[in-house]
Parts: structure tokens; C-alpha cells; sequence
């Protein structure tokens, strides 16, 4: 049985800090993964998907790496700003027929502070 | 292209009555997920559908809940009789087909039971 998890659970970091997000899942066989933004008591937001055969997938500030072989993929977001404060979100789609429903970490709840 | 849409964005229901949310998927897609967020939990896959047919319903709770995707109209996610642990954010995601294609998600239901 998949089961994804992300660390930290919380982080809380000064403006213009580089980090990085974790996420690990536990079978290897994944389709692909993807990155999400939620804001309080908002929908989801699709940050960067990566395919299994990639190893990243870059858009802006933001940069998702995956290692599929050992379970793990790495969202590093660059000058991180005030504006970045929210939930982020790894999600994990199987790789087994046409059923790509989602598999999803608790998230790490971020607060970027001016 | 309008997004996919999901109605209403709030509902409150008092206990023992229906909830029925709806999940327009965007134009072309034919396969839909339902996903539900449970309060300071994670997010959790509960049904996959494709028009006229329930592929994966692995998620659903056995009793109460059941979902539709018509020929024609929106998908729809009944909870009967529904009890205040039914009280969560759904969301509902699309996809053009299965396979490779990405999920794009609504802004999710808000479900408050009384």
C-alpha cells in the first residue's frame, strides 16, 4: 500500500530564504508526481507535475526534483517571499492501467515571514 | 476553456439530510476523481468515474455515499442521511482521459453538516 509522507509537518522561515520541502513515498512504481499549493480554506493549486521517467521539473522560483528509485522528491522554492505562506502538497498517482487517482502526504504548512 | 466547476461551493446541511454536490468537468474531459479533505486531515481518494461508469469506488464509504457521471451533465456526489463526521472539503479533479493525462481539480464543495 502507497503511503506518502512530508517533512517537515511545519516550517517557518525568514523572507528571502532558500528551502526545501521533502516528500516520501514507499512504492517506488508511480506514474508520476505532482506538487500542489492550498491556502487556508481554499482549493488546490498545481505547482509542478513530474512524469516518472523525469527527474525535475522547474517553473519560476520553484524546482521539483524526483528520485523514483529511492522514494523521494524535493521541492525547493528559491527567495522565498510572504506570498509563498501555505500548505504544500505532494501527490503520487500509480503506475499500474489507466486509474491515476492520487495518493497524498499531510503536507507542510509554511510561513514566510517579512 | 472554463475550468472544471463545482457546485455549491458551500453547502450546510443539518443531520439526516441529503448532500448532493456537483463536479463539472472541463470541456472534453471524461473522467472525473472525487476527493475528500476531512478537517486537519489529509486529502483522500474516494471514487474515479468515467461517463456512465465507476471504475474505482475503493475510497467510498460502504453505506450512504454513491456517485454518478452521466452521459450528459455534471458528476454527482450523493451522501444520504449525512452525520457531522461527513463534514469535510470536496474536491472533485478531471482528466481528458486516464493514462498520462493530468488531473486538473475544482475549487472544491465546503460540506457542513449541523
Amino acid at each position: 500500500k502507497q503511503e506518502v509522507t512530508q517533512i517537515p509537518a511545519a516550517l517557518s522561515v525568514p523572507e528571502g530564504e532558500n528551502l526545501v520541502l521533502n516528500c516520501s513515498f514507499t512504492d517506488s512504481a508511480i506514474y508520476n508526481l505532482q506538487w500542489f499549493r492550498q491556502d487556508p480554506g481554499k482549493g488546490l493549486t498545481s505547482l509542478l507535475l513530474i512524469q516518472s521517467s523525469q527527474r525535475e521539473q522547474t517553473s519560476g522560483r520553484l524546482n521539483a526534483s524526483l528520485d523514483k528509485s529511492s522514494g523521494r522528491s524535493t521541492l525547493y522554492i528559491a527567495a522565498s517571499q510572504p506570498g509563498d505562506s501555505a500548505t504544500y502538497l505532494c501527490a503520487v498517482s500509480r503506475d499500474a492501467g489507466n486509474n491515476r487517482k492520487l495518493i497524498w502526504g499531510l503536507g507542510t504548512s509554511l510561513a514566510v515571514n517579512p | 476553456n472554463a475550468g472544471v466547476m463545482q457546485n455549491p461551493r458551500h453547502l450546510v446541511r443539518r443531520r439526516g439530510q441529503e448532500a448532493r454536490l456537483r463536479c463539472s468537468p472541463m470541456k472534453g474531459h471524461s473522467h472525473v476523481y472525487w476527493y475528500r479533505q476531512l478537517p486537519e486531515e489529509g486529502l483522500k481518494f474516494m471514487v474515479y468515474l468515467q461517463k456512465e461508469n465507476i471504475i474505482d469506488e475503493s475510497g467510498m464509504p460502504k453505506e450512504r455515499f454513491s456517485a454518478e457521471f452521466p452521459k450528459e451533465g455534471p458528476s454527482i456526489l450523493r451522501i444520504q442521511q449525512v452525520v457531522r463526521g461527513d463534514s469535510a472539503a470536496y474536491f472533485c479533479a478531471s482528466s481528458l482521459a486516464g493514462g498520462s493525462y493530468e488531473q486538473y481539480f475544482g475549487p472544491g464543495t465546503r460540506l457542513t453538516v449541523t
